[in-house]
């Protein structure tokens, strides 16, 4: 059971350049969301996605998007990345009504 | 807007000692609590989900409890050991997804 697969684990990129973070869940989760944690920091919500085709912003959005066309996938994709977007960047998912959430390993991108 | 604060950030005890880690929220408004533990260059796993009817959950060495009248969780650690240390965090789950405090950074000497 591989849970919540996130790739790539680590990537740079330079200022102006686009990437997209793919997270791939197994457990039929209604819920998936977009974390990015600061050093020192707690985890702050970028988007989240209660089901396939809905998605909401949360409290860290701009410079992001997603996209939720299966179950299974929420990509997050960074469009004109800046040196505030260098983070390590978790992906989670949970069953509707419970309040369970599991994460991924995390990808760590610096852009430079 | 939910804030979670937790205290202390950092906390360095011998082998062996039981110690409480805090947690309080600013919106006693909430679903549910969770404690999570986080290695270094890792992702988070859940340690004890609290549903808001309940006042603690228990697993093995570890009890959390809750009061959300009061916007409070302690996570109780007893005979704590090297293999605990490692990154606590609480969060809260409301009106909006859950909300991370910014978590306590344990350390278990041997």
């Amino acid at each position: 059971n591989a849970g919540v697969t996130q790739t790539p684990k680590f990537r740079i990129l330079k200022i102006g350049q686009s990437m997209t973070l793919q997270c791939t869940q197994d457990m039929n989760h209604n819920y998936m969301y977009w974390y990015r944690q600061d050093p020192g920091m707690g985890l702050k919500l970028i988007y989240y996605s209660v089901g396939a085709g809905i998605t909401d912003k949360g409290e860290v959005p701009n410079g992001y998007n997603v996209s939720r066309s299966t179950t299974e996938d929420f990509p997050l994709r960074l469009e004109l990345a800046a040196p505030s977007q260098t983070s390590v960047y978790f992906c989670a998912s949970g069953p509707r009504g419970t309040g369970e959430l599991f994460f991924g390993e995390g990808s760590r991108l610096t852009v430079l | 807007k939910q804030e979670v604060t937790q205290i202390p950030a950092a906390l360095s005890v011998p082998e062996g000692e039981n110690l409480v880690l805090n947690c309080s929220f600013t919106d006693s408004a909430i679903y549910n609590l969770q404690w999570f533990r986080q290695d270094p260059g890792k992702g988070l796993t859940s340690l004890l989900l609290i549903q808001s009817s309940q006042r603690e959950q228990t697993s093995g060495r570890l009890n959390a409890s809750l009061d959300k009248s009061s916007g409070r969780s302690t996570l109780y650690i007893a005979a704590s050991q090297p293999g605990d240390s490692a990154t606590y965090l609480c969060a809260v789950e409301g009106n909006t997804p859950l909300v991370f405090g910014k978590g306590t950074r344990l350390s278990v000497i041997a």
